[in-house]
């Protein structure tokens, strides 16, 4: 299979400890972003990277979330200190560097905080 | 601001068309999308449209544009109890995707 995978695909942890997820997207994609889904919402943009490079990250990130895409191929998404509002679906997705930003979406990460 | 709003539940009869509607206030946006989540499954692409276009039909789906309006639309005909699904729409800003809070579509047999 040759589509964005992500692991692990469920976390449960306890309040005020860390989790990192990671994603690998398709491999040609030089786009990859994170989004938080909670239940019955839409996807939330998190954060994005084309190659190595952060471009942008959203006012959701506090700063106990960090990113990374260090050899702009794999990404690790990482939170310190969980809370219980950290519970969601974490989802990896990427794309082709072309106009129409198709994006493919991994399963996503299921967090649960408890 | 960024937003993009859609009814939340929509139920129809296997064989009928279903329509729903998606508002969005980015007039920049150069492409919007319809994607589908299935229970336990990932998001899928359906759709896209040029936002310089008004309507686009793939198949059983059509998508209409009114960009003064900033309203978009998807049309499934001939819906099957499979098109059963949350349905979201969402506009492209500066790369980024900015989902609606998504449409139940609930097809009764």
């Amino acid at each position: 299979d040759t589509g964005v995978s992500q692991d692990p695909r469920h976390k449960i942890t306890k309040r005020g400890q860390n989790v990192t997820f990671r994603c690998d997207p398709i491999s040609e994609h030089n786009r990859l972003y994170w989004y938080r889904q909670t239940l019955g919402q839409g996807p939330e943009f998190l954060t994005y990277f084309q190659n190595e490079a952060q471009l942008e990250k959203s006012r959701l990130l506090s700063d106990r979330f960090s990113a990374e895409r260090p050899k702009g191929s794999f990404s690790t998404l990482e939170i310190q200190r969980t809370e219980q509002g950290d519970s969601a679906m974490y989802l990896c997705a990427s794309s082709a560097r072309d106009s129409i930003n198709e994006q493919f979406f991994g399963p996503g990460t299921r967090l649960t905080v408890l | 601001g960024e937003d993009v709003e859609q009814s939340l539940f929509l139920s129809v009869r296997e064989g009928d068309s279903s329509v729903i509607n998606c508002t969005y206030t980015d007039s920049s946006s150069t492409y919007l999308y319809w994607y589908k989540q299935e229970p336990g499954a990932g998001l899928q692409l359906l759709t896209y449209i040029f936002s310089n276009m008004d309507m686009k039909q793939d198949q059983r789906l059509t998508v209409l544009l009114n960009k003064k309006d900033k309203h978009l639309s998807l049309r499934i005909a001939d819906t099957q109890t499979g098109d059963s699904a949350i349905y979201f729409c969402a506009e492209s800003v500066t790369g980024k995707l900015i989902f609606g809070q998504g449409t139940t579509l609930q097809v009764k047999p």
